[in-house]
Protein backbone atom coordinates (compact mmCIF):
# COMPACT_ATOMS: atom_id res chain seq x y z
CA UNK A 1 0.00 0.00 0.00
CA UNK A 2 0.95 3.76 0.06
CA UNK A 3 1.44 4.14 3.63
CA UNK A 4 2.18 2.70 6.65
CA UNK A 5 -1.11 0.35 8.03
CA UNK A 6 -2.14 -0.19 11.48
CA UNK A 7 -4.87 -2.82 13.33
CA UNK A 8 -7.12 -2.83 14.47
CA UNK A 9 -7.67 0.74 14.53
CA UNK A 10 -9.37 0.17 17.50
CA UNK A 11 -9.30 -2.62 20.79
CA UNK A 12 -10.95 -2.92 23.76
CA UNK A 13 -9.48 -5.19 25.80
CA UNK A 14 -11.00 -6.69 29.47
CA UNK A 15 -7.49 -6.46 32.33
CA UNK A 16 -5.56 -9.59 32.03
CA UNK A 17 -5.92 -10.44 28.54
CA UNK A 18 -3.77 -10.74 26.07
CA UNK A 19 -3.64 -8.49 22.75
CA UNK A 20 -1.51 -8.39 19.62
CA UNK A 21 -1.16 -4.97 17.24
CA UNK A 22 -0.20 -5.41 13.77
CA UNK A 23 1.89 -2.82 11.35
CA UNK A 24 2.27 -3.23 7.67
CA UNK A 25 4.68 -0.96 6.76
CA UNK A 26 5.47 1.04 3.17
CA UNK A 27 6.93 -2.40 1.20
CA UNK A 28 10.84 -2.34 1.23
CA UNK A 29 11.02 0.24 4.16
CA UNK A 30 14.03 -1.30 6.37
CA UNK A 31 13.41 0.84 9.52
CA UNK A 32 10.44 0.12 12.04
CA UNK A 33 9.81 1.60 14.83
CA UNK A 34 6.75 1.29 17.76
CA UNK A 35 6.15 4.01 19.79
CA UNK A 36 3.60 4.78 22.83
CA UNK A 37 1.24 8.00 23.09
CA UNK A 38 -0.48 7.78 26.25
CA UNK A 39 -3.67 10.72 25.85
CA UNK A 40 -2.24 14.05 25.84
CA UNK A 41 1.39 13.18 26.14
CA UNK A 42 4.01 12.36 23.19
CA UNK A 43 5.16 9.28 21.70
CA UNK A 44 7.48 7.24 23.81
CA UNK A 45 9.90 4.54 21.92
CA UNK A 46 9.53 1.32 22.37
CA UNK A 47 11.33 -1.03 19.84
CA UNK A 48 13.06 -0.72 16.30
CA UNK A 49 13.84 -2.88 14.03
CA UNK A 50 16.35 -2.89 10.87
CA UNK A 51 14.75 -5.28 8.54
CA UNK A 52 14.53 -8.35 11.02
CA UNK A 53 16.60 -7.72 13.20
CA UNK A 54 15.17 -6.01 16.82
CA UNK A 55 18.58 -3.48 17.39
CA UNK A 56 16.92 -1.80 20.35
CA UNK A 57 13.96 -2.84 22.78
CA UNK A 58 15.12 -0.62 25.62
CA UNK A 59 11.52 1.25 25.45
CA UNK A 60 9.23 -2.12 26.31
CA UNK A 61 8.49 -1.29 29.38
CA UNK A 62 7.90 -4.82 30.91
CA UNK A 63 8.53 -8.86 29.71
CA UNK A 64 5.16 -8.11 28.87
CA UNK A 65 5.63 -6.43 25.86
CA UNK A 66 6.88 -8.42 22.81
CA UNK A 67 7.95 -7.49 19.03
CA UNK A 68 8.61 -9.13 16.14
CA UNK A 69 9.14 -8.80 12.27
CA UNK A 70 9.89 -12.58 11.25
CA UNK A 71 10.15 -11.62 7.39
CA UNK A 72 11.76 -8.06 7.72
CA UNK A 73 8.32 -6.53 6.51
CA UNK A 74 5.36 -7.12 8.86
CA UNK A 75 5.55 -6.45 12.52
CA UNK A 76 3.30 -7.03 15.41
CA UNK A 77 3.42 -6.11 19.06
CA UNK A 78 2.16 -8.04 21.44
CA UNK A 79 1.05 -7.51 25.26
CA UNK A 80 0.33 -10.14 27.35
CA UNK A 81 -1.77 -9.74 30.39
CA UNK A 82 -2.94 -6.32 29.34
CA UNK A 83 -2.87 -3.47 32.45
CA UNK A 84 -5.20 -0.30 32.82
CA UNK A 85 -2.09 1.69 32.54
CA UNK A 86 -1.38 -0.07 28.87
CA UNK A 87 -4.26 2.49 27.36
CA UNK A 88 -2.73 4.29 24.94
CA UNK A 89 -2.10 4.77 21.02
CA UNK A 90 0.25 2.56 19.97
CA UNK A 91 2.56 3.99 16.89
CA UNK A 92 4.26 2.19 14.12
CA UNK A 93 6.76 4.22 11.87
CA UNK A 94 8.84 3.29 8.91
CA UNK A 95 11.52 4.45 6.63
CA UNK A 96 13.25 3.28 3.61
CA UNK A 97 16.60 3.84 5.76
CA UNK A 98 17.44 5.44 8.64
CA UNK A 99 17.86 9.52 7.55
CA UNK A 100 15.17 9.23 4.91
CA UNK A 101 12.15 10.30 7.07
CA UNK A 102 9.33 8.28 8.69
CA UNK A 103 5.98 7.98 7.57
CA UNK A 104 3.37 6.96 10.93
CA UNK A 105 0.63 5.16 10.36
CA UNK A 106 -2.66 5.96 12.05
CA UNK A 107 -2.22 4.23 15.21
CA UNK A 108 -3.79 1.71 17.23
CA UNK A 109 -5.92 2.86 20.03
CA UNK A 110 -5.75 0.64 23.26
CA UNK A 111 -8.14 0.51 26.00
CA UNK A 112 -7.64 -2.00 28.92
CA UNK A 113 -11.17 -1.98 30.90
CA UNK B 1 21.27 12.43 25.86
CA UNK B 2 19.56 14.59 22.90
CA UNK B 3 16.69 16.81 24.01
CA UNK B 4 13.97 18.58 21.57
CA UNK B 5 12.48 21.88 22.92
CA UNK B 6 9.47 23.15 21.15
CA UNK B 7 8.15 26.74 21.78
CA UNK B 8 5.61 28.09 22.18
CA UNK B 9 3.69 24.93 23.64
CA UNK B 10 0.29 26.73 22.46
CA UNK B 11 -0.64 29.73 20.53
CA UNK B 12 -3.93 30.87 19.23
CA UNK B 13 -4.10 33.02 15.83
CA UNK B 14 -7.03 34.99 13.86
CA UNK B 15 -6.97 33.42 10.22
CA UNK B 16 -4.48 34.59 7.61
CA UNK B 17 -1.99 35.55 10.40
CA UNK B 18 1.99 34.16 9.43
CA UNK B 19 3.28 32.51 12.03
CA UNK B 20 6.30 30.94 13.20
CA UNK B 21 6.65 27.50 15.32
CA UNK B 22 9.98 27.23 17.25
CA UNK B 23 11.85 23.55 17.97
CA UNK B 24 15.30 23.83 19.26
CA UNK B 25 17.89 20.70 19.96
CA UNK B 26 20.63 19.92 21.86
CA UNK B 27 22.85 17.65 19.77
CA UNK B 28 24.57 18.79 16.73
CA UNK B 29 24.88 14.97 14.93
CA UNK B 30 21.84 15.76 13.38
CA UNK B 31 20.85 13.21 10.27
CA UNK B 32 17.70 15.32 9.61
CA UNK B 33 14.49 16.91 10.99
CA UNK B 34 10.82 15.89 10.16
CA UNK B 35 7.60 18.21 10.98
CA UNK B 36 4.38 16.74 11.57
CA UNK B 37 1.37 17.68 12.20
CA UNK B 38 -1.05 15.55 14.75
CA UNK B 39 -4.77 16.07 14.66
CA UNK B 40 -6.87 15.02 18.33
CA UNK B 41 -6.96 11.17 17.89
CA UNK B 42 -5.37 10.41 14.68
CA UNK B 43 -1.71 9.63 13.52
CA UNK B 44 0.85 12.15 12.39
CA UNK B 45 1.07 13.47 9.35
CA UNK B 46 4.60 14.21 8.12
CA UNK B 47 4.54 17.48 6.78
CA UNK B 48 8.77 18.78 5.62
CA UNK B 49 11.90 16.83 6.22
CA UNK B 50 14.77 18.67 6.34
CA UNK B 51 17.81 16.58 5.81
CA UNK B 52 21.12 17.69 7.69
CA UNK B 53 23.05 19.23 4.32
CA UNK B 54 19.50 21.08 3.59
CA UNK B 55 19.05 24.40 5.09
CA UNK B 56 15.49 24.85 4.15
CA UNK B 57 12.30 22.91 2.59
CA UNK B 58 9.02 24.64 1.36
CA UNK B 59 5.94 22.95 0.51
CA UNK B 60 2.42 25.08 -0.24
CA UNK B 61 2.35 27.77 2.61
CA UNK B 62 4.83 25.90 4.66
CA UNK B 63 8.65 26.38 4.77
CA UNK B 64 10.78 24.76 7.54
CA UNK B 65 14.56 25.83 8.34
CA UNK B 66 17.64 24.23 9.85
CA UNK B 67 20.10 25.61 11.66
CA UNK B 68 22.18 22.99 12.62
CA UNK B 69 25.30 25.15 14.47
CA UNK B 70 22.79 27.09 16.51
CA UNK B 71 20.57 24.03 16.89
CA UNK B 72 17.10 25.46 15.95
CA UNK B 73 14.57 24.75 13.12
CA UNK B 74 11.63 26.94 11.96
CA UNK B 75 7.72 26.10 10.84
CA UNK B 76 6.96 29.16 9.01
CA UNK B 77 3.09 29.18 8.01
CA UNK B 78 2.03 31.75 6.06
CA UNK B 79 -2.05 33.18 5.89
CA UNK B 80 -2.87 30.29 8.28
CA UNK B 81 -6.62 28.84 7.92
CA UNK B 82 -8.67 27.02 10.90
CA UNK B 83 -7.51 23.85 8.98
CA UNK B 84 -4.20 24.28 10.25
CA UNK B 85 -4.98 23.90 13.66
CA UNK B 86 -3.53 20.70 14.80
CA UNK B 87 -0.65 20.25 17.28
CA UNK B 88 2.64 20.43 15.54
CA UNK B 89 5.87 18.27 16.58
CA UNK B 90 9.48 18.35 15.35
CA UNK B 91 11.15 15.30 15.55
CA UNK B 92 14.67 14.61 15.10
CA UNK B 93 16.90 11.70 14.09
CA UNK B 94 20.58 11.81 14.77
CA UNK B 95 23.64 9.50 16.04
CA UNK B 96 20.98 7.14 18.26
CA UNK B 97 18.37 4.86 16.84
CA UNK B 98 15.88 6.48 17.88
CA UNK B 99 13.70 9.51 17.07
CA UNK B 100 13.68 12.34 19.22
CA UNK B 101 10.07 14.04 19.22
CA UNK B 102 9.57 18.10 20.77
CA UNK B 103 6.96 18.52 23.35
CA UNK B 104 4.64 19.93 20.53
CA UNK B 105 3.05 23.36 19.97
CA UNK B 106 -0.78 23.58 20.10
CA UNK B 107 -2.13 24.98 16.87
CA UNK B 108 -5.50 27.17 17.24
CA UNK B 109 -6.82 28.93 13.93
CA UNK B 110 -9.77 30.76 14.64
CA UNK B 111 -12.01 31.34 11.51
Amino acid sequence: GAGVSQSPRYKVAKRGQDVALRCDPISGHVSLFWYQQALGQGPEFLTYFQNEAQLDKSGLPSDRFFAERPEGSVSTLKIQRTQQEDSAVYLCASSLVRGNGYTFGSGTRLTVV
Amino acid sequence: KQEVTQIPAALSVPEGENLVLNCSFTDSAIYNLQWFRQDPGKGLTSLLLIQSSQREQTSGRLNASLDKSSGRSTLYIAASQPGDSATYLCVFSGSARQLTFGSGTQLTVLP
